[in-house]
Protein backbone atom coordinates (compact mmCIF):
# COMPACT_ATOMS: atom_id res chain seq x y z
CA UNK A 1 0.00 0.00 0.00
CA UNK A 2 0.92 3.53 -0.75
CA UNK A 3 1.75 5.57 2.00
CA UNK A 4 1.48 9.54 1.73
CA UNK A 5 3.82 11.70 4.61
CA UNK A 6 3.32 15.48 4.75
CA UNK A 7 5.55 17.81 6.54
CA UNK A 8 5.44 19.54 8.48
CA UNK A 9 2.26 18.74 10.41
CA UNK A 10 2.10 22.57 11.71
CA UNK A 11 3.42 25.38 10.16
CA UNK A 12 3.53 28.55 11.65
CA UNK A 13 3.31 31.31 8.86
CA UNK A 14 2.68 35.26 9.32
CA UNK A 15 -0.20 36.86 6.61
CA UNK A 16 1.56 38.15 3.55
CA UNK A 17 4.04 35.78 3.56
CA UNK A 18 4.75 32.39 1.43
CA UNK A 19 3.62 28.78 2.53
CA UNK A 20 5.28 25.51 1.19
CA UNK A 21 3.73 22.22 2.51
CA UNK A 22 5.41 19.20 1.50
CA UNK A 23 4.11 15.94 0.85
CA UNK A 24 6.05 12.49 0.03
CA UNK A 25 4.29 9.46 -1.58
CA UNK A 26 6.63 5.92 -0.37
CA UNK A 27 6.44 4.71 -4.00
CA UNK A 28 6.35 7.10 -7.29
CA UNK A 29 2.11 8.28 -7.84
CA UNK A 30 3.34 9.71 -11.17
CA UNK A 31 1.31 13.01 -11.14
CA UNK A 32 -1.29 11.35 -9.61
CA UNK A 33 -1.75 13.80 -6.63
CA UNK A 34 -4.02 16.17 -4.98
CA UNK A 35 -4.72 18.44 -2.29
CA UNK A 36 -7.46 19.55 -0.62
CA UNK A 37 -8.29 22.09 2.12
CA UNK A 38 -10.56 22.17 4.92
CA UNK A 39 -11.86 24.38 7.38
CA UNK A 40 -12.96 24.10 10.92
CA UNK A 41 -16.57 22.26 10.88
CA UNK A 42 -16.58 22.76 6.53
CA UNK A 43 -16.07 19.77 4.62
CA UNK A 44 -12.64 19.46 2.43
CA UNK A 45 -12.20 21.71 -1.11
CA UNK A 46 -10.20 20.49 -3.79
CA UNK A 47 -7.20 22.77 -4.39
CA UNK A 48 -5.21 20.75 -6.78
CA UNK A 49 -5.08 17.61 -8.93
CA UNK A 50 -2.79 16.18 -11.36
CA UNK A 51 0.21 17.58 -9.15
CA UNK A 52 0.02 21.08 -10.76
CA UNK A 53 -3.84 21.63 -12.16
CA UNK A 54 -5.92 24.03 -10.29
CA UNK A 55 -9.41 23.10 -9.77
CA UNK A 56 -12.49 25.75 -10.76
CA UNK A 57 -12.17 28.72 -9.04
CA UNK A 58 -9.24 27.86 -7.18
CA UNK A 59 -6.97 31.65 -6.85
CA UNK A 60 -3.56 31.65 -8.20
CA UNK A 61 -1.51 32.00 -5.51
CA UNK A 62 -2.14 28.07 -4.40
CA UNK A 63 0.09 26.46 -6.74
CA UNK A 64 1.82 22.53 -7.07
CA UNK A 65 4.26 20.65 -7.71
CA UNK A 66 6.04 17.79 -7.53
CA UNK A 67 6.12 14.04 -9.22
CA UNK A 68 7.30 10.69 -8.38
CA UNK A 69 7.21 10.67 -4.55
CA UNK A 70 8.03 13.76 -3.42
CA UNK A 71 4.99 17.13 -4.08
CA UNK A 72 4.67 20.28 -2.78
CA UNK A 73 1.60 23.01 -2.36
CA UNK A 74 3.04 26.86 -2.48
CA UNK A 75 0.51 29.53 -1.15
CA UNK A 76 2.23 32.38 -1.80
CA UNK A 77 0.82 36.24 0.19
CA UNK A 78 -0.95 34.20 2.52
CA UNK A 79 -5.13 35.62 3.10
CA UNK A 80 -6.45 35.19 6.44
CA UNK A 81 -8.77 32.72 5.02
CA UNK A 82 -5.79 30.41 3.61
CA UNK A 83 -5.63 28.91 7.21
CA UNK A 84 -6.46 25.63 7.60
CA UNK A 85 -5.31 22.11 6.96
CA UNK A 86 -4.38 20.64 3.99
CA UNK A 87 -4.13 17.42 2.83
CA UNK A 88 -2.40 15.48 -0.10
CA UNK A 89 -4.38 12.52 -1.27
CA UNK A 90 -2.32 10.27 -4.27
CA UNK A 91 -5.38 8.15 -6.99
CA UNK A 92 -5.03 5.90 -8.91
CA UNK A 93 -5.66 6.16 -12.60
CA UNK A 94 -8.34 3.44 -12.78
CA UNK A 95 -10.22 2.28 -10.97
CA UNK A 96 -10.09 5.06 -9.05
CA UNK A 97 -8.99 4.92 -5.39
CA UNK A 98 -7.33 7.27 -2.81
CA UNK A 99 -5.09 7.43 -0.35
CA UNK A 100 -5.01 10.92 1.64
CA UNK A 101 -2.08 11.82 3.86
CA UNK A 102 -2.00 13.09 7.59
CA UNK A 103 -2.72 16.52 6.92
CA UNK A 104 -0.72 19.93 7.92
CA UNK A 105 -2.28 22.68 9.99
CA UNK A 106 -1.72 25.71 8.54
CA UNK A 107 -1.72 28.30 11.27
CA UNK A 108 -1.01 31.80 11.57
CA UNK A 109 1.65 33.46 12.92
CA UNK B 1 -25.52 23.33 -8.82
CA UNK B 2 -25.17 19.81 -7.70
CA UNK B 3 -25.79 19.54 -3.59
CA UNK B 4 -25.61 16.51 -1.79
CA UNK B 5 -27.09 15.93 1.68
CA UNK B 6 -26.37 12.56 3.97
CA UNK B 7 -28.58 11.59 6.01
CA UNK B 8 -29.14 8.32 8.86
CA UNK B 9 -28.50 7.37 12.45
CA UNK B 10 -26.49 9.33 14.25
CA UNK B 11 -25.98 6.48 16.72
CA UNK B 12 -25.02 3.21 15.92
CA UNK B 13 -25.05 -0.10 18.47
CA UNK B 14 -21.45 -2.03 18.65
CA UNK B 15 -21.38 -5.13 16.44
CA UNK B 16 -24.57 -3.33 14.33
CA UNK B 17 -24.32 -1.84 10.72
CA UNK B 18 -23.90 2.16 10.03
CA UNK B 19 -26.73 2.79 7.32
CA UNK B 20 -26.53 6.34 5.41
CA UNK B 21 -27.64 7.47 2.45
CA UNK B 22 -26.49 10.65 0.33
CA UNK B 23 -29.03 12.48 -1.58
CA UNK B 24 -28.15 14.56 -4.71
CA UNK B 25 -29.96 17.53 -6.24
CA UNK B 26 -29.10 19.51 -8.53
CA UNK B 27 -28.39 17.25 -11.20
CA UNK B 28 -28.67 13.30 -12.19
CA UNK B 29 -26.77 10.75 -10.36
CA UNK B 30 -27.52 8.83 -14.21
CA UNK B 31 -23.80 10.55 -15.22
CA UNK B 32 -21.34 8.57 -16.89
CA UNK B 33 -18.65 10.52 -16.17
CA UNK B 34 -19.68 11.11 -12.35
CA UNK B 35 -18.20 8.91 -9.20
CA UNK B 36 -20.23 8.70 -6.16
CA UNK B 37 -17.98 8.16 -2.65
CA UNK B 38 -17.68 8.03 0.85
CA UNK B 39 -14.83 9.46 2.96
CA UNK B 40 -14.85 9.58 6.94
CA UNK B 41 -12.95 11.29 9.72
CA UNK B 42 -12.91 10.43 13.08
CA UNK B 43 -13.09 12.99 15.79
CA UNK B 44 -9.63 15.43 15.10
CA UNK B 45 -8.43 12.89 12.84
CA UNK B 46 -7.50 13.03 9.22
CA UNK B 47 -9.51 12.11 5.88
CA UNK B 48 -10.07 8.43 5.23
CA UNK B 49 -11.47 7.06 2.08
CA UNK B 50 -13.94 4.51 1.71
CA UNK B 51 -15.21 3.84 -1.49
CA UNK B 52 -16.46 5.11 -4.85
CA UNK B 53 -19.26 3.96 -6.83
CA UNK B 54 -20.57 4.62 -10.58
CA UNK B 55 -24.14 4.77 -11.64
CA UNK B 56 -23.25 1.81 -13.93
CA UNK B 57 -22.67 -0.05 -10.38
CA UNK B 58 -19.09 -0.23 -10.90
CA UNK B 59 -17.81 -0.10 -7.32
CA UNK B 60 -14.11 0.37 -5.45
CA UNK B 61 -13.38 0.41 -2.00
CA UNK B 62 -10.30 0.92 0.17
CA UNK B 63 -8.57 -2.15 1.13
CA UNK B 64 -9.05 -2.05 4.85
CA UNK B 65 -12.51 -1.76 4.59
CA UNK B 66 -13.31 -3.76 1.85
CA UNK B 67 -14.69 -6.64 3.63
CA UNK B 68 -17.37 -4.91 5.56
CA UNK B 69 -18.25 -2.40 2.78
CA UNK B 70 -20.86 -1.84 0.73
CA UNK B 71 -22.05 0.95 -1.53
CA UNK B 72 -25.05 0.82 -3.78
CA UNK B 73 -27.00 3.17 -6.10
CA UNK B 74 -30.56 4.26 -6.42
CA UNK B 75 -31.15 6.02 -9.95
CA UNK B 76 -35.36 6.29 -9.32
CA UNK B 77 -33.89 7.91 -6.30
CA UNK B 78 -31.30 9.98 -6.96
CA UNK B 79 -29.31 8.74 -3.94
CA UNK B 80 -26.59 6.53 -3.02
CA UNK B 81 -25.92 5.01 0.22
CA UNK B 82 -23.17 2.61 2.18
CA UNK B 83 -23.30 0.13 4.46
CA UNK B 84 -20.59 -0.36 6.90
CA UNK B 85 -21.01 -3.91 8.86
CA UNK B 86 -20.03 -4.51 12.61
CA UNK B 87 -19.08 -1.45 13.72
CA UNK B 88 -17.00 -1.10 16.47
CA UNK B 89 -15.95 2.76 18.29
CA UNK B 90 -13.10 2.89 15.47
CA UNK B 91 -15.91 3.38 13.29
CA UNK B 92 -16.98 6.74 14.47
CA UNK B 93 -16.52 10.02 12.36
CA UNK B 94 -17.83 12.40 10.31
CA UNK B 95 -19.01 10.06 7.29
CA UNK B 96 -19.43 12.54 3.85
CA UNK B 97 -20.54 11.95 0.56
CA UNK B 98 -18.64 13.61 -2.48
CA UNK B 99 -19.02 13.44 -5.94
CA UNK B 100 -16.56 13.65 -8.70
CA UNK B 101 -16.63 14.14 -12.54
CA UNK B 102 -13.73 13.12 -14.68
CA UNK B 103 -11.15 16.25 -14.85
CA UNK B 104 -8.72 16.24 -17.79
CA UNK B 105 -5.38 17.72 -17.07
CA UNK B 106 -1.94 17.58 -18.66
CA UNK B 107 0.49 14.90 -17.02
CA UNK B 108 3.62 16.42 -17.80
CA UNK B 109 5.69 13.29 -16.46
CA UNK B 110 3.41 11.06 -19.23
CA UNK B 111 3.04 13.76 -21.58
CA UNK B 112 0.00 12.57 -22.29
CA UNK B 113 -3.80 13.71 -20.86
CA UNK B 114 -5.07 11.89 -17.87
CA UNK B 115 -8.28 11.89 -16.08
CA UNK B 116 -9.00 12.72 -12.25
CA UNK B 117 -11.93 11.47 -10.93
CA UNK B 118 -11.78 13.43 -7.92
CA UNK B 119 -13.96 15.03 -5.35
CA UNK B 120 -14.96 18.21 -6.19
CA UNK B 121 -18.75 18.65 -4.36
CA UNK B 122 -19.09 17.33 -1.11
CA UNK B 123 -21.78 17.24 1.01
CA UNK B 124 -21.65 18.84 4.57
CA UNK B 125 -20.86 15.46 6.39
CA UNK B 126 -23.10 13.94 9.54
CA UNK B 127 -21.38 12.47 12.27
CA UNK B 128 -21.95 8.80 13.08
CA UNK B 129 -21.31 7.89 16.99
CA UNK B 130 -20.98 3.79 17.78
CA UNK B 131 -22.05 3.11 21.87
CA UNK B 132 -24.67 0.54 23.33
Amino acid sequence: DIVMTQSPVTLSVSPGDRATLSCRASQSVISNLAWYQQKPGQAPRLLIYGASTRATGIPARFSGSGSGTEFTLTISSLQSEDFAVYYCQQYNDWPPMYTFGQGTKLEIK
Amino acid sequence: QLQLQESGPGLVKPSETLSLTCTVSGGSINSDSSYWGWIRQPPGKGLEWIGNIHYSGSTSYNPSLKSRVTISVDTSKNQFSLKLSSVTAADAAVYYCASGGKLRYFDTERRDYYYYHGMDVWGQGTTVTVSS
